[in-house]
């Protein structure tokens, strides 16, 4: 299979501090990887592309420094929430594109995501 | 920007009943995914098509890719309890970036 996993799975946060979320391809390697914040009874929205070895992409009215995306090895991206506030509560899902050999069938597979919630 | 428009944005039905949603979008799409999505859980994959015109089955469930590429259905045939979730959509225009849906909540009653 393709497992992806996510840590920490939730976690709670006084307002101001940073919080760091890790992504991991659990059996396979991911030269890309993808971060998305959902929140409540909405789609997943996009924010940032990670490539490894190379500066993160990142959305239109994403704010780079606030969001700050490390992808230091083929099978591990981390997301750091710097200076969170209530409005950053949020559930924050990664993904991993496992590469086919052919980009119109490489797929994405989603971790389980990380439930923030700021104080 | 893109954005995939699906309906309806939720149904409630019954056991054994048939569901079918649809997915469209204002500009064409390479590829057209169906996800599934419980709650507290990231969305697991369903269904990839490739092609337009495309009809893939995974079990009960049946998707096609629109021949003008701006849409797909997914079926659900016989649901059951389990069948229960958000299910969405998602494509790719014509980079990396996979766009989602608005997803569909379905309920389903025994």
């Amino acid at each position: 299979g393709a497992v992806v996993s996510q840590h920490p799975s939730r976690v709670i946060c006084k307002s101001g501090t940073s919080v760091k979320i890790e992504c991991r391809s659990l059996d396979f390697q991911a030269t890309t990887m993808f971060w998305y914040r959902q929140f409540p009874k909405q789609s997943l929205m996009l924010m940032a592309t990670s490539n490894e070895g190379s500066k993160a992409t990142y959305e239109q009215g994403v704010e780079k420094d606030k969001f700050l995306i490390n992808h230091a090895s083929l099978t591990l991206s981390t997301l750091t929430v710097t200076s969170a506030h209530p409005e950053d509560s949020s559930f924050y899902i990664c993904s991993a594109r496992r590469l086919a050999g052919h980009s119109s069938t490489d797929t994405q597979y989603f971790g389980p995501g990380t439930r923030l919630t700021v104080l | 920007g893109q954005q995939l428009n699906q309906s309806p944005q939720s149904m409630f039905i019954q056991e054994g009943e048939d569901v079918s949603m649809n997915c469209t979008s204002s500009s064409i799409f390479n590829t057209w995914l169906w996800y599934k999505q419980e709650p507290g859980e990231g969305p697991v994959l369903l269904i990839a098509l490739y092609k337009a015109g495309e009809l893939t089955s995974n079990g009960r469930l049946t998707a096609q890719f629109g021949i003008t590429r701006k849409d797909s259905f997914l079926n659900i045939s016989a649901s059951i309890p389990s069948d229960v979730g958000i299910y969405f959509c998602a494509g790719h225009p014509d980079t990396d970036k996979l766009i989602f849906g608005t997803g569909t909540r379905l309920q389903v009653f025994p």
